[in-house]
């Protein structure tokens, strides 16, 4: 029973690139969670998806960041024109459905580093 | 600022000796708590969840309190072993059921265990 699949594990890119960060929820869950963590921080919310559907994104900058999460495939997090200030573990989680009712379950991130 | 806040940024305790982290948190609202633990280079892992409605939970070695009162959350962690060594972060749900359900982290503790 895989878990919360992240990839790339490690990801370089230089700024103004683009990034894509991939996430494939645990089997049979349907909502997804994107999170950024900072060196020595705790984890902030950025957006909630379910399938082709974007339920929360408050916590998402307005600016170059976007997610989905298509009927087919995994979800994306999508980083254009990336700066100094990207750099930051990028984790995922998925549940099976919503409420407070069940935990979330973490991916074991991606890594993205901006030279 | 934060909701969920922890009061020691590293705890340091004698394998086999009992730990307990702690958490507070300033939404009354609030009405599930998740503990994770989070090794180096990986994911947080789930520990224990509790909901409002109850104040005491046990798992395996671990036990979760809350007290609504003065908003805290305590974790503890019966004979501590090598592999306790990680950080932990207590998350809370600001809206069970629907609307946001992006979890707020607190900034973790990082549990030491001395030989």
């Amino acid at each position: 029973n895989a878990g919360v699949m992240q990839n790339p594990r490690h990801l370089v890119r230089r700024r103004g690139q683009e990034a894509r960060l991939r996430c494939s929820p645990m089997k049979g869950h349907s909502h997804v969670y994107w999170y950024r963590q900072l060196p020595e921080e705790g984890l902030k919310f950025m957006v909630y998806l379910q399938k082709e559907n974007i339920i929360d994104e408050s916590g998402m900058p307005k600016e170059r960041f976007s997610a989905e999460f298509p009927k087919e495939g995994p979800s994306i997090l999508r980083i254009q024109q990336v700066v100094r200030g990207d750099s930051a573990a990028y984790f995922c989680a998925s549940s099976p459905r919503t409420g407070g009712n069940q935990p979330q379950h973490f991916g074991d991130g991606t890594r993205l580093s901006i030279l | 600022g934060e909701s969920v806040g922890l009061h020691l940024p590293t705890l340091s305790v004698q394998e086999g000796d009992n730990s307990i982290i702690n958490c507070a948190y300033s939404n009354s609202a609030s009405d599930y708590f998740i503990w994770y633990k989070q090794e180096s280079g990986k994911g947080p892992q789930f520990i224990i969840d509790i909901r409002s409605n109850m104040d005491k939970r046990q798992g395996q070695r671990v036990t979760v309190l809350l007290n609504k009162t003065v908003k805290h959350l305590s974790l503890q962690i019966a004979a501590t072993q090598p592999g306790d060594s990680a950080v932990y972060f207590c998350a809370e749900n600001l809206e069970a059921g629907g609307g946001a359900d992006g979890l707020t982290f607190g900034k973790g503790t990082h549990l030491i265990i001395q030989p």
